[in-house]
C-alpha cells in the first residue's frame, strides 16, 4: 500500500540553526499538510497545500516557517532560525483528492532543538 | 479555533475487555475520524467517517459519527494486548476552499491492555 515517507527520522539541530524536513507524499496525491506534536501532547495543525500554494497555515506557522514543493515528488517544511520550543514530532500528510479521502500520515521527523 | 475534547484520558483494562472512547466538539464537523499511534510513529488511520449517524466498522472497532455532527464514539470490543496505544479522534470542517481536510485532533486516549 502507498505510503508517505518522511527524512530523516530524527534531526538534532542547534538552536538558531535552519532545519530542512522531507517529505514524499503518496503519489498522485493533490493536498498537503504538515502538523506538529510536541511530546505528550495532541497533534496541531501547521499549514495545508494544494496548486503549489499554502491554503491555510495555524498560527504556530510563523515567518519563521515556510513549505515547498521543489519538485513533483517531494514537499519540505523548512524553519529558518530554530528555537527550544520547536523540538517536537513534525508529520506529513496527503490526501488525493476532493471528497471522502481521509489523511494518511507519515512516521514524522522528530526534531531537537539543542 | 475549534476544539475537540477526548475522554477518557487513559484506560487501564484487562485483555477480553471492551473499550469505549468519544470525543465531543462545540462546532459542527464534517469528517470524524479516528487514528491510532504507536510511539515514535505517526497516526494510523482506524476508520473514516463521513456521514451524520454512520457507523462503521473495521475488525473489533466500531466508531459513530454523532446526529449532531459535534461528537463521535470508538468501541474496541474483546480488547487484545496490540490495542496498546494512543487513539485520537480527529475531525474536519471540511468547508471546501481554503479549510479542505485540515484536522483538529483531540488530546488522544492512552490505552494499556493487562495480559
Amino acid at each position: 500500500e502507498p505510503e508517505v515517507t518522511q527524512t530523516p527520522s530524527h534531526q538534532v539541530t542547534q538552536m538558531g540553526q535552519e532545519v530542512i524536513l522531507r517529505c514524499v507524499p503518496i503519489s498522485n496525491h493533490l493536498y498537503f499538510y504538515w502538523y506538529r506534536q510536541i511530546l505528550g501532547q495532541k497533534v496541531e495543525f501547521l499549514v495545508s497545500f494544494y496548486n503549489n500554494e499554502i491554503s491555510e497555515k495555524s498560527e504556530i506557522f510563523d515567518d519563521q516557517f515556510s513549505v515547498e514543493r521543489p519538485d513533483g515528488s517531494n514537499f519540505t517544511l523548512k524553519i529558518r532560525s530554530t528555537k527550544l520550543e520547536d523540538s517536537a514530532m513534525y508529520f506529513c500528510a496527503s490526501i488525493g483528492q476532493a471528497g471522502n479521502q481521509p489523511q494518511h500520515f507519515g512516521d514524522g521527523t522528530r526534531l531537537s532543538i539543542l | 479555533g475549534q476544539q475537540l475534547n477526548q475522554s477518557p484520558q487513559s484506560m487501564f483494562i484487562q485483555e477480553g475487555e471492551d473499550v469505549s472512547m468519544n470525543c465531543t466538539s462545540s462546532s459542527i464537523f464534517n469528517t470524524w475520524l479516528w487514528y491510532k499511534q504507536d510511539p515514535g510513529e505517526g497516526p494510523v488511520l482506524l476508520i473514516a467517517l463521513y456521514k451524520a449517524g454512520e457507523l462503521t466498522s473495521n475488525g473489533r472497532l466500531t466508531a459513530q459519527f454523532g446526529i449532531t455532527r459535534k461528537d463521535s464514539f470508538l468501541n474496541i470490543s474483546a480488547s487484545i494486548p496490540s490495542d496498546v496505544g494512543i487513539y485520537f479522534c480527529a475531525g474536519s470542517a471540511d468547508a471546501g476552499g481554503t479549510s479542505y481536510g485540515k484536522l483538529t485532533f483531540g488530546q488522544g486516549t492512552i490505552l494499556t491492555v493487562h495480559p
